[in-house]
């Protein structure tokens, strides 16, 4: 059975640095085609795609938040990290993490999703 | 960036009526598009993926068409269950983004 969820501290300080993980379990990070995204959403709003990891540890970003975003795998650990640097009251929101596969024609969409987590930056 | 456009961003409608969601690209992205439902509280469900293909486990009364920068979602008679926020995704750049989301709410 597939699941993924979140992990992290649920309140964080203006500047300071939001480091998630997000623990998976029924699949593996290296398998090929398939990927861990990050996605959050603020309070009322949209939700926006912040990162993506392939199976082969290629990365991608948000291009409006890339400057700020890391993320990383431990593969011994089955596991995916996203750090968000110099955090702001208006990166409060909840955090997804979610599994990228891909369909038979190659379009890529997140078939599982973590619960989210709330995270609160406080100024 | 690819913008994905919504609308309407929300829409009044009771159990039973048929629901037309659409979603415009703002370049050309094939059948790269995918639509997933949004509960307060809960995780986003994927719905339709690939613009027409639906979801193991997804009620047939959801479907999705479109191609290129045109895409629509539909529910054929709406469930009490159905009330929720609906984004579209485009996959088909190098890096994904959603439309804004419609809100669909009891009338």
């Amino acid at each position: 059975q597939i699941s993924l969820k979140e992990s992290g501290p649920t309140l964080v300080r203006s500047t300071q640095t939001l480091t998630l993980t997000c623990t998976v379990s029924g699949f593996s990070v290296s398998t090929r085609d398939l990927g861990v995204g990050w996605i959050r959403q603020p309070p009322g709003k949209a939700l926006e795609g912040l990162a993506l990891i392939h199976w082969d540890d290629d990365k991608r970003y948000s291009p409006s938040l890339k400057t700020r975003l890391t993320i990383t795998r431990d593969t011994s650990k089955n596991h995916v990290v996203l750090t968000l640097t110099n955090m702001d009251p208006e990166d409060t929101g909840t955090y997804y993490c979610a599994r990228r596969t891909i369909s038979w024609e190659g379009v890529p969409y997140f078939d599982n999703w973590g619960p989210g987590i709330l995270v609160t930056v406080s100024s | 960036d690819i913008q994905m456009t919504q609308s309407p961003s929300s829409l009044s409608a009771s159990v039973a009526d048929r629901v037309t969601i659409t979603c415009r690209s703002s370049q050309p992205i094939s059948n790269f598009l995918n639509w997933y439902q949004h509960k307060a509280g809960e995780a986003p469900k994927l719905l339709i993926y690939a613009a027409s293909s639906l979801q193991g486990g997804v009620s047939s009364r959801f479907s999705g068409s479109g191609s290129g920068t045109h895409f629509t979602l539909t529910i054929s008679s709406l469930q009490p269950e159905d009330f929720a926020t609906y984004y579209c995704q485009q996959t088909h750049s190098v890096f994904f983004s959603f439309g804004a989301g419609t809100k669909v709410v009891s009338k």
